[in-house]
């Protein structure tokens, strides 16, 4: 059965400091892994798709990097703006376009 | 691009109705969309798959004839809530799956929806 673990569950930063979610899986057979935006009481919003080891997407702030067993989403010198629940899924070659969700890890920045 | 919307945004309904809830991809066309239930602090779960002219395939431990799933159309499909009760509120979302061989494979979601019951 495939499995997603994020840690940690939630994580307070201060605006510019820079630090890391961390996303495990466990899959028969990895199609993509998935990383989304989550703002209270709105649906999740696209950030990136990985589909290989080593392979590496930025976009603004956040870089999201993918090994064999994890995935990282780096963010760097955050800003309030930032704050949200960032959700990791994957998609197996076993179970086809659906996506499982790890539990989420809630991002707070403070100014 | 590829934006998804869902209507109505929240909705308040007595025990014993039944609400629908739409969900649109607005630039794309999706021959297969999902629905989500999320409850508080809690992550998605996903309730079934509905896939444009044919039947959608449910999770386990999700009631067909409660849940009631209509994908007519590329670009429209429809959660109906039948005889809605208090332990039905939740937010609902809808995702629209986009493909394009050797682009992209991925899922878009809409805003949700708030069903509260009363």
């Amino acid at each position: 059965e495939d499995q997603v673990t994020q840690s940690p569950e939630a994580l307070r930063l201060q605006e510019g400091e820079s630090s890391s979610l961390n996303c495990s899986y466990t899959v028969s057979g990895l199609r993509g892994l998935f990383w989304y935006r989550q703002d209270p009481g709105k649906g999740p919003e696209f950030l990136f798709t990985l589909y290989s080891a080593g392979e590496e997407k930025e976009k603004e702030r956040l870089k999201a990097t993918l090994t064999k067993k994890e995935s990282f989403l780096h963010i760097t010198a955050p800003k309030p703006e930032d704050s949200a629940t960032y959700l990791c899924a994957v998609q197996s070659m076993e179970y086809g376009n659906k996506l499982v969700f790890g539990a989420g890890t809630i991002l707070r920045v403070k100014s | 691009g590829a934006v998804v919307s869902q209507h109505p945004s929240w909705v308040i309904c007595k025990s014993g109705t039944s609400v629908k809830i739409e969900c649109r991809s607005l630039d794309f066309q999706a021959t297969t969309m999902f629905w989500y239930r999320q409850f508080p602090k809690q992550s998605l779960m996903l309730m079934a798959t509905s896939n444009e002219g044919s039947k959608a395939t449910y999770e386990q431990g999700v009631e067909k004839d409660k849940f009631l799933i209509n994908h007519a159309s590329l670009t429209l499909s429809t959660l109906t809530v039948t005889s809605a009760h208090p332990e039905d509120s939740s937010f609902y979302i809808c995702s629209a799956f986009l493909y394009l061989a050797g682009i992209t494979d991925t899922q878009y979601f809409g805003p949700g929806t708030r069903l509260t019951v009363l």
